[in-house]
């Protein structure tokens, strides 16, 4: 079974809609990692979060990971086309640095 | 510029022959990953380096062979691959291999086999 599911699998929106996409984990998480992707290239690092709770924002993205550390979202205001790409969640195991992976979110902004 | 370089960005090889794929980092870091991503499919971590020791093969088939000849470099040797093994090929590192620390990614190589 999959152990980071994100939802949704895809996005389209217009240029200038907020948009959200949510990790969830069956299991508690013990670093929560958020990066962008865009297509044929590797994973740009956008935000950390370890503690329940606890918010980051980095220009208009926000991400959140709740109270229990089980589900994370990452919100983007006023979404722009150099938005455009495929997200994923990342999460350590407990035991070394040794990151597991959502399938990822493709996000499509038309202008 | 995420300071983690790979070579080649693009590979077409047939189920006969053997490359290497080359990572190198610039950023001082002591461990090093390779990971799989192909179509639909999560990334799959596939070899972990720490201070050029091995320390994790996460059952990976012996025509893919990992060397590590010093913390700024790693490569991954590959021989008599299957079309199965197209996919791209992302190399990452990270400050230590303990746990919360954001992994920095190459641009990957995409392989293609015929």
């Amino acid at each position: 079974s999959q152990e980071l599911e994100q939802s949704p699998q895809s996005l389209i929106v217009q240029e200038g809609k907020n948009l959200t996409i949510n990790c969830t984990s069956s299991k508690t998480l013990y670093g929560l990692y958020w990066y962008k992707q865009k297509y044929g290239e590797g994973l740009i690092f956008l935000m950390m979060l370890q503690k329940g709770g606890e918010e980051k924002s980095h220009e208009k993205i926000t991400a959140k990971l709740d109270e229990k550390k089980q589900q994370s979202s990452l919100h983007i205001t006023a979404s722009q086309p150099s938005h455009a790409g495929i997200y994923l969640c990342g999460a350590d195991r407990r035991v070394g640095n040794q990151f597991y992976f959502g399938t990822g979110t493709s996000l499509t902004v038309i202008p | 510029e995420t300071g983690v370089t790979q070579t080649p960005r693009h590979l077409v090889m047939g189920m006969t022959n053997k490359k290497s794929l080359k990572c190198e980092q610039h950023l001082g870091h002591n461990a090093m990953y390779w990971y799989k991503q192909s179509a639909k499919k999560p990334l799959e971590l596939m070899f972990v380096y720490s201070l050029e020791e091995r320390v994790e093969n996460n059952s990976v088939p012996s025509r893919f062979s990992p060397e590590c000849p010093n913390s700024s470099h790693l490569f991954l040797h590959l021989h008599t691959l299957q079309p199965e093994d197209s996919a791209l090929y992302l190399c990452a590192s990270s400050q230590d291999n303990v746990g919360n620390q954001p992994q920095h990614f190459g641009d990957g190589t995409r392989l293609s086999i015929l």
